[in-house]
């Protein structure tokens, strides 16, 4: 199985900080993974797919970058509605993996 | 817009079945590959399987043994069951569909594992 790891676990931000979240594969995905934003009592929301492509109607200040073994989520600046808990996702094998997830809270 | 709900009892009891259902509105079910996903409460999300509507499926190997997903394209439905349950499968349930991401979720379904 491939697993991911993400780092770091937790991040304290104020609104306008430029965050970068980092997500590690235990083996070669390409460009197989995907970023999801999740709010409380809420399902995940798609962000970035196949590593860099923003999904119609995320701002802009989201971006995504890697490939291989390494991948990045960054926000340009952050903003009162992006705190919340991110998650990357690998879709390269026949067995999909969740990262264990970056909670993203107020400074 | 595609919508997906999830339905199915919300309580079950340890070692019966979990069985839910994920209705897709607003689109056809047809060509597309549809997982189901749970969250434990306050932890991470676990992908359990994915369906393609021909019917093929693949599954979390950690839950291989006691998991079946089936589609059921006349009535735009997929379907997850979860054999021998303990309280450890006590989660919320999410069905989505599969693209490049899973890009489109159902509102998520609380299942609780008791007697």
């Amino acid at each position: 199985d491939i697993q991911l790891t993400q780092s770091p676990s937790f991040l304290s931000a104020s609104v306008g900080d430029r965050v970068t979240i980092t997500c590690r594969a235990s083996q070669g995905i390409s460009s197989y993974l995907a970023w999801y934003q999740q709010k409380p009592g809420k399902a995940p929301k798609l962000l970035i797919y196949a590593a860099s492509t923003l999904q119609s109607g995320v701002p802009s200040r989201f971006s995504g970058s890697g490939s291989g073994t390494e991948f990045t989520l960054t926000i340009s600046s952050l903003q009162p509605e992006d705190f919340a808990t991110y998650y990357c996702q690998q879709l390269n094998s026949y067995s999909f993996t969740f990262g264990p997830g970056t909670k993203v809270d107020i400074k | 817009q595609v919508q997906l709900q999830e339905s199915g009892p919300g309580l079950v009891k340890p070692s019966e079945t979990l069985s839910l259902t994920c209705t897709v509105s607003g689109g056809s079910i047809s060509s597309y590959y549809w997982s189901w996903i749970r969250q434990p409460a306050g932890k991470g999300l676990e992908w359990i399987g994915r369906i393609y509507t021909s019917g093929s499926t693949n599954y979390n190997p950690s839950l291989k043994s006691r998991v079946t997903m089936s589609v059921d394209t006349s009535k735009n439905q997929f379907s997850l069951k979860l054999s021998s349950v303990t309280a450890a499968d006590t989660a919320v349930y999410y069905c989505a569909r599969v693209m490049w991401g899973m890009d489109v979720w159902g509102q998520g379904t609380t299942v609780t594992v008791s007697s």
